[in-house]
């Protein structure tokens, strides 16, 4: 049990459907991220948030779209996906942005995009 | 730029084997280094790590030491198990960026 949950597990959506997938931690941190892992490349930041504020956009496209209502859920509202888009997302969280934070990790949700 | 690069995989060990996984960064700062761990079906999780030069983290028989004048952070194991069997990543992360710079990610799959 890592503390980060990560709903659903998998899902697969077609090109013209609108989904959220939604993470929670139950650490007590500040810190929440999105990340992107695709087959034979390496993990994608995506976004981070903290204190509920956004403080990270690596160039993502606007088809994705977080939300972070408070410091215990982070939401990844997606819409008008492209194949591309099928990996694995991962939902972490840190204490702080410290040098030393460890991130922790939920388990995934694998997206299909047909 | 900063960033991390690993040894390629897959590495395919025998059980009980000595394991070593390579990593290298690039830094213009001071950074913490880690090592994550991917077992199948899972997010990542913290194996070990090291806040300073010198330092040597260890966990679950897996060590890694800081080592700043080879910008290397090797993770090292005497006697691999079959449950070792998982995609390992070494990684960097500053102050203040919330940034984490991750490798590639390195396979390793043990045989009984």
């Amino acid at each position: 049990e890592t503390g980060v949950t990560q709903t659903p597990r998998h899902l697969v959506m077609g090109m013209t459907n609108k989904k959220s997938l939604k993470c929670e931690q139950h650490l007590g941190h500040n810190a929440m991220y999105w990340y992107k892992q695709s087959a034979k490349k390496p993990l994608e930041l995506m976004f981070v948030y903290s204190l509920e504020e956004r403080v990270e956009n690596n160039s993502v496209p606007s088809r994705f779209s977080p939300e972070c209502p408070n410091s215990s859920h982070l939401f990844l509202h997606l819409h008008t996906l492209q194949p591309e888009d099928s990996a694995l997302y991962l939902c972490a969280s840190s204490q702080d942005q410290g040098r030393t934070d460890t991130q922790y990790f939920g388990p995934g949700t694998r997206l299909t995009v047909l | 730029g900063d960033s991390v690069t690993q040894m390629e995989g897959p590495v395919t060990l025998s059980e009980e084997a000595f394991l070593t996984i390579n990593c290298t960064y690039t830094a213009t700062g001071y950074p913490s280094l880690f090592w994550y761990v991917q077992y199948p079906g899972e997010g990542l999780q913290l194996l070990l790590k090291a806040t300073k030069a010198d330092d040597k983290g260890s966990n679950k028989g897996f060590e890694a030491t800081y080592r700043k004048e080879t910008t290397s952070f090797h993770l090292e194991k005497g006697s691999v198990q079959v449950s070792d069997s998982a995609v390992y990543f070494c990684a960097l992360r500053y102050t203040g960026g919330f940034k984490t710079i991750f490798g590639a990610g390195t396979r390793l799959f043990v045989k009984a």
